[in-house]
Parts: C-alpha cells; structure tokens; sequence
C-alpha cells in the first residue's frame, strides 16, 4: 500500500543550528502537507504545496516540493527553542482521496 | 479565529464498555474526520464524513466504531465495545469544500482515550 517515509525520526540540535526533514511517498502525489505536533499538543497546518518543485517560505521555514512530486523537505534556519515539536508530513492516498495519509514524523528537541 | 472542539479532553474507560467521542466542527465546514494517533506513532486515518454518510474508512474503523452527526454542530465517534488497543488520542478534524484532502483539515485539540 502507499506509504509516507519521513527522516530522522528524531532529532536534537542547539539553538540557532539549522533542521531539516525530509519526506518520501511511495507514489506520486497530488499534494503534500505540512503540519506540526507540539508536545502534548494536536496536529497544526503549517503548508500545502502542490506544484512540482514549488518551493514556499514562511519565516524560518522553507518547505520544498520534489519534481517529481513524490518527496518533499522541511528546512528550519536558525532553530529556536520555539521550534520543538514533531513535524509530519502528509498526502492524500492514491489520488482523488479524502484520507491523508501520515509520515511518522520527525521529532525536533532544540538545547537553548 | 475559528477551531474544531473536542470533548472530553481525556475518558477514561473500562475494557468491553461504550465511549462517544464529541467533536463540533468548525461552523461552515462540510467535511469531517477522524483520525487517531497511539502514543509516540503516526496520526492515521479512520473515517471521513459528508453530507450525513461515511464517504471513506480505513481497516482500522471495522464494526465496534460508528459516526454520527445527531445534529447540525455536533460529529460523534462512538466506539461499541472498546478494547485495550483503542487507547491512543483520537482527533477530529474538518475542511470548508473539498474532501479531496487538497483542502486543509483542521483539526481539534483530541480526546484521549484510555481503555483499562
């Protein structure tokens, strides 16, 4: 069946080190999405990018869709401890489907 | 801003017994979800809803899950006969247009469940 990859599983960096996650499907997406976990906390929408190769920025963030729309990358520049949560892509199973299917997130610690 | 509810925050059950889960998702969306998520694992897919009736559900959601929309605010989960595996945090998300999954789903705070 599809599958969402996401890597590292966990990472932990110092404050004001650069992160970066990356997220391979199985097959071809329509569009992928972006969404953070604070601790404790519900999956909140960062970004939706649909393009082949789009890439799109929000502050610190940038997030970048692959050509060939089966992977895409979250790049955080200059970590604040405000960062820390876990980070999940998502993308809609095979094709016309409601369902998102989940990555298994990357887990970002940042020592102040 | 507008969000998804979620209500309890935490329920606390005993194996075998019945739970609802309640969620009012936000007003004008007409699309709605759940998802759940065990601890330290991927948020995965259960069931989405439009227009009164399951329009998809994944293996997870057999015959002891239901859903329901008693009125025009409310979405409720209901788990008949819960088991231990059912413990995990169970969210309920909604979008404005498409169930296409292109459009975003917001999701609400979660219910955790725990099932003793």
């Amino acid at each position: 069946g599809q599958q969402v990859m996401q890597i590292p599983q966990y990472q932990h960096v110092q404050e004001g080190e650069d992160f970066t996650t990356y997220c391979n499907s199985s097959t071809t997406l329509s569009n992928i999405q972006w969404y953070k976990q604070r601790p404790g906390g519900h999956p909140v929408f960062l970004i939706q990018l649909v393009k082949s190769g789009e890439v799109k920025k929000q502050k610190r963030l940038t997030f970048q869709f692959g050509e060939a729309k089966k992977n895409s990358s979250l790049h955080i520049t200059a970590t604040q401890t405000t960062d820390v949560g876990t980070y999940f892509c998502a993308g809609p199973f095979q094709g016309g489907s409601e369902k998102l299917v989940f990555g298994k997130g990357t887990k970002l610690t940042v020592n102040p | 801003e507008p969000e998804v509810t979620q209500t309890p925050s935490h329920q606390v059950t005993q194996m075998g017994q019945e739970v609802i889960l309640r969620c009012v998702p936000i007003s004008n969306h007409l699309y709605f979800y759940w998802y759940r998520q065990i601890l330290g694992q991927k948020v995965e897919f259960l069931v989405s809803f439009y227009n009164n009736e399951i329009s998809e559900k994944s293996e997870i959601f057999d015959d002891q899950f239901s859903v329901e929309r008693p009125d025009g605010s409310n979405f409720t989960l209901k788990i008949r006969s819960t088991k231990l595996e059912d413990s995990a945090m169970y969210f309920c998300a909604s979008s404005r247009t498409s169930g296409r999954a292109t459009d975003t789903q917001y999701f609400g705070p979660g219910t955790r469940l725990t099932v003793l």
